[in-house]
C-alpha cells in the first residue's frame, strides 16, 4: 500500500513570496490533515477536511494560508505572503474514516519551508 | 484544555540498554494516547496507541508503554535499544468524542555505540 505523498520535499523562498504544497493521501482515506512543525515544537494541526469539506480550520492563518482538497482526493496547501516565522516542516497526514479520536493518522514526509 | 508534556528533550542511552521516554498528559475527559517515531527527514510513524482495556500496550519495533490513569502518564519502553531507534518520539493525546491530537514537543533519543 502506497503511504502518503507529499511535493516538494524542500522549498526555499524569500519573504512576502507564495509557495505551494501539494499532498495525496492514501487511496481511500476520507480524512486529510496539514500539520505545521516548527524546529523544536511537535505538530501543529493547520486544518482538517473529511472528503473535500472543512471540519476544522481554527488554527490557519486564514490571511495568509489557504487550503482545497478538490474531488476529495489530493490536497493543496497555499501561503501567500510567506512571513520568516513560517519557516517549518509541512506534514500531510490521512486517516481511513471519519477522523475520530480513534482513527489513526498515516503521515507523509513532509515539505521543509525556509522562507529567507 | 488538553496538555501533552515530554519534559526530556533529549534522552542518550547506550545500545542494548534499556531506555523509558516520560509523557504526561492533562484533560478533563477521557483520553486517547499515541505514541509516534520520526527518523530523520521522514514523516511521524505510529509506534502504539492506547484506546481502552489493558494499561500496557505492545507496540511496533519491541516497545511498550503503560497508561497509568492516576499519575496521567504513557511512559515509552524499551528493554534493550538499538542504533536504529535513534529518532525523535513524540507523544500524542486525543480526547473521545474528538478528533484533534495534541502532541508534545518530542524527545530525542540518540543511542550510542
Amino acid at each position: 500500500e502506497a503511504g502518503v505523498a507529499q511535493s516538494p520535499r524542500y522549498k526555499i523562498i524569500e519573504k512576502r513570496q507564495s509557495v505551494a504544497f501539494w499532498c495525496n493521501p492514501i487511496s481511500g482515506h476520507a480524512t486529510l490533515y496539514w500539520y505545521q512543525q516548527i524546529l523544536g515544537q511537535g505538530p501543529k494541526l493547520l486544518i482538517q477536511f473529511q472528503n473535500n469539506g472543512v471540519v476544522d480550520d481554527s488554527q490557519l492563518p486564514k490571511d495568509r494560508f489557504s487550503a482545497e482538497r478538490l474531488k476529495g482526493v489530493d490536497s493543496t496547501l497555499k501561503i501567500q505572503p510567506a512571513k520568516l516565522e513560517d519557516s517549518a516542516v509541512y506534514l500531510c497526514a490521512s486517516s481511513l474514516l471519519s477522523g475520530g479520536s480513534t482513527d489513526t493518522q498515516y503521515f507523509g514526509p513532509g515539505t521543509r519551508l525556509t522562507v529567507l | 484544555a488538553q496538555s501533552v508534556t515530554q519534559l526530556d528533550s533529549q534522552v542518550p542511552v547506550f545500545e542494548e540498554a534499556p531506555v523509558e521516554l516520560r509523557c504526561n498528559y492533562s484533560s478533563s475527559v477521557s483520553v486517547y494516547l499515541f505514541w509516534y517515531v520520526q527518523y530523520p527527514n521522514q514523516g511521524l510513524q505510529l509506534l502504539l496507541k492506547y484506546l481502552s482495556g489493558s494499561t500496557l500496550v505492545k507496540g511496533i519495533n519491541g516497545f511498550e508503554a503503560e497508561f497509568n490513569k492516576s499519575q496521567t502518564s504513557f511512559h515509552l519502553r524499551k528493554p534493550s535499544v538499538h542504533i536504529s531507534d535513534t529518532a525523535e518520539y513524540f507523544c500524542a493525546v486525543s480526547d473521545q468524542g474528538t478528533y484533534k491530537y495534541i502532541f508534545g514537543t518530542g524527545t530525542r533519543l540518540k543511542v550510542l555505540a
